[in-house]
């Protein structure tokens, strides 16, 4: 059963780094697959932030690309996204998942919700 | 990338069917059979549906289906159960490698 786990603060203050983690029990990341983050904002829907594969390929959405940065540690089987200069309007529940498909996205973590303020 | 337009809300009685639908451009929906869709209920992580365009992962029931006609995706519902009241999005595979998702629509249940 593969499950995914995302950690990291709650709470950034405004022009930081956000930064989190997601673990991932059940499936080694370097055995395939892309694995990605998606966040759903306050009021609105979801949105894709990027994706990447353990040989290397990275994937970011245009709107966010200047400001994330996404890694991956197989030997701990986990993957990492980093948004730099935050905003109030970055504020929303970040979930990473498992990338099945060319879109879909099969097995998710639980999210967790980042609250960007001073 | 713009968002994939779907409509904000869809209502259906219990037993009814209802259809939600997804609007893209050439440059996603039209080109690739990459269309995705997720039932989302509060404070839960979404859930995967549908994957390219008709096909069910294990377990999901048969009442769900999916289509595609050019730029518009269709995800179908029948034998509305109460259980069902959630939100759903769609999310199509695009030209640059990326994914883009939709808007949302909520789905009442009378």
């Amino acid at each position: 059963q593969v499950q995914l786990q995302e950690s990291g603060p709650g709470l950034v203050k405004p022009s930081e780094t956000l930064s989190l983690t997601c673990a991932v029990s059940g499936y080694s990341i370097s055995s395939g697959y892309y694995w990605g983050w998606i966040r759903r904002l306050p009021g609105k829907g979801l949105e894709w932030i990027g994706s990447l594969h353990h040989a290397g390929s990275t994937y970011y959405n245009p709107s966010l690309k200047t400001r994330v940065s996404l890694s991956m540690d197989t030997s701990n089987n986990h993957f990492s996204l980093q948004l730099r200069s935050v905003t109030a309007a970055d504020t929303a529940i970040y979930y990473c998942a498992r990338r099945k498909s060319s879109s879909s996205f099969d097995y998710w973590g639980q999210g967790t919700l980042v609250t960007v303020s001073s | 990338q713009s968002a994939l337009t779907q409509p904000a809300s869809v209502s259906g009685s219990p037993g009814q069917s209802i259809t939600i639908s997804c609007t893209g451009t050439n440059s996603d929906v039209g080109t690739y059979n990459f269309v995705s869709w997720y039932q989302q209920h509060p404070d839960k992580a979404p859930k995967l549906m549908i994957y390219d365009v008709n096909n069910r992962p294990s377990g999901v029931s048969d009442r769900f289906s999916g289509s595609k006609s050019g730029n518009t995706a269709s995800l179908a519902i029948s034998g509305l159960q109460a259980e069902d009241e959630a939100d759903y999005y769609c999310s199509s595979y695009t030209s640059s490698g990326n994914v883009v998702f939709g808007g949302g629509t909520k789905l009442t249940v009378l």
